[in-house]
């Protein structure tokens, strides 16, 4: 298996407050990517990274932001978490772009917001 | 764009039938990759194939097999002789072959929204 730690993987968390998710990887590969996952669509793209202090958003990024100081950490932090963030988080690494190689995903975690 | 339809939502079978989930992707570029996924009630996501879009031939792994027809914009995943272990959500995803330092997408996955399969004994 995939060297990926998601931390924590389960938070409950008060409308309004700042929520940081940590992926950690112990693979040394260079792109990271941060998904979440509701019913009825599947995983959406948040944000990605590309390499140390190189990120981009994805599809879904309206209210998250994301850092990589190390190539082995990549988190996600909510500034001011909403109930429409209530998802499941998954992180994901790939070696290349996930055209060349597959990705491999962390277990997730799982965050409500109330 | 990109999209990828997996039009069953679920699917319900008894163990030892076949059964085929189908995946149709919408794409504008000639080099792509395709990808089957797996997540089990445990939640985690399970890398099951990657394909190429050069590479039009089926492929077989055990029980599961997959077709993929760029005629018809189609890689359907089909697994044969269902146990229960295989009840799951699949999910097939689709990415386009930019690479970073060109820009664009990077490549990332585009996922559809996944076909629940029940496996009943």
């Amino acid at each position: 298996d995939a060297g990926i730690t998601q931390s924590p993987r389960h938070k409950v968390t008060e409308t309004g407050t700042p929520v940081t998710l940590r992926c950690h990887q112990t693979e040394n590969h260079r792109y990271m990517y941060w998904y979440r996952q509701d019913p009825g669509h599947g995983l959406r793209l948040i944000h990605y990274s590309y390499g140390v202090k190189d990120t981009d958003k994805g599809e879904v990024s309206d209210g998250y932001s994301v850092s990589r100081s190390k190539t082995e950490d990549f988190l996600l932090t909510l500034e001011s978490a909403t109930s429409s963030q209530t998802s499941v988080y998954f992180c994901a690494i790939s070696e290349s772009t996930t055209g060349n190689t597959e990705a491999f995903f962390g277990q997730g975690t799982r965050l409500t917001v109330v | 764009a990109q999209k990828v339809t997996q039009a069953q939502t679920e699917i319900s079978v008894v163990e030892k039938e076949d059964v085929t989930l189908d995946c149709v992707y919408e794409t504008r570029d000639t080099t792509y990759y395709l990808f089957w996924y797996k997540q089990p009630p445990s939640g985690e996501l399970v890398f099951l194939i990657r394909r190429n879009s050069f590479d039009e031939q089926n492929e077989i792994s055990g029980r599961y097999s997959w077709n993929f027809q760029k005629s018809t914009s189609s890689f359907n995943f089909t697994i044969t002789a269902s146990q229960v272990v295989d009840s799951a959500v699949y999910f097939c995803a689709l990415s386009e072959g930019k690479f970073a330092y060109y820009g664009g997408s990077q490549g990332n996955l585009i996922f559809g929204k996944g076909t629940k399969l029940s496996v009943k004994p």
